[in-house]
């Protein structure tokens, strides 16, 4: 079936411009989470949504950056005022069932391709 | 606070080498255990996750990884490596009941044909 989509696949902007990234989940899964990943480095965790709400927010480096789900499926994380440093590529995933649950029932996580950000 | 350390940041072997990878984690409580796999122009897939029982967790591909707890550690074996398995390896961990999953820095596998 088909895996988690992301796009655009590439965004190139300015600094201090706007920039909206989608998340399409995988059919049936209730969780999405969003991860930044920088050159060189492993994925870092930015927020987490279980249904419509943002059930973690704890990663997002500051106020510039906000996501929604307002239907309970597609996701947009969203940028305002970018930096240079703000370029990575945006990972986006989903799960069949949130977390929580222990042992073998636990949900894996299913990464799309990305959105690779260049602030120029 | 969680992390993941990969020591290896990048290593190159020849084909039919044996492969292991190393990665220790910081959490005092339960933890779930990832190794992802990056391949050239794809997006991570997971290769093996440990969430109780058997430590040593087969996985795709022929790998599997030995948790020992006492140590911390995760490590990634392949008794043979082929040139098709040149990727980029990423350990990880959860707590149990967290959502955000804590990636290492990554270990670039490079194999010679």
């Amino acid at each position: 079936g088909a895996g988690v989509s992301q796009t655009p696949s590439n965004k190139v902007t300015e600094k201090g411009k706007y920039v909206e990234l989608r998340c399409d989940p995988i059919s049936g899964h209730t969780a999405i989470y969003w991860y930044r990943q920088s050159l060189g480095q492993g994925p870092e965790f930015l927020i987490y949504f279980q249904g419509t709400g943002a059930a973690d927010d704890s990663g997002l480096p500051n106020d510039r950056f906000f996501a929604v789900r307002p239907e309970g499926s597609v996701s947009t994380l969203k940028i305002q005022r970018t930096e240079r440093g703000d370029s990575a590529v945006y990972l986006c995933a989903s799960s069949l069932t949130p977390p929580g649950l222990a042992g073998d029932l636990q949900e894996t996580q299913y990464f799309g391709p990305g959105t690779r950000l260049l602030v120029l | 606070a969680q992390s993941v350390s990969q020591h290896n940041h990048h290593v190159i072997l020849s084909e039919a080498a044996s492969l292991e990878l190393g990665c220790n984690y910081s959490y005092g409580g339960t933890v779930n255990l990832f190794w992802y796999v990056q391949y050239p122009g794809q997006h991570l897939q997971l290769l093996l996750k440990y969430f109780s029982g058997d430590p040593l967790v087969k996985g795709i591909k022929g790998f599997e990884a030995e948790f020992i707890k006492s140590k911390f550690s995760f490590n990634l074996r392949k008794p043979s490596v082929q040139w098709s398995d040149t990727a980029e390896y990423f350990c990880a961990v959860t707590a149990v009941s967290a959502s955000k999953i804590i990636f290492g820095s990554g270990t670039r596998l490079s194999i010679r044909p």
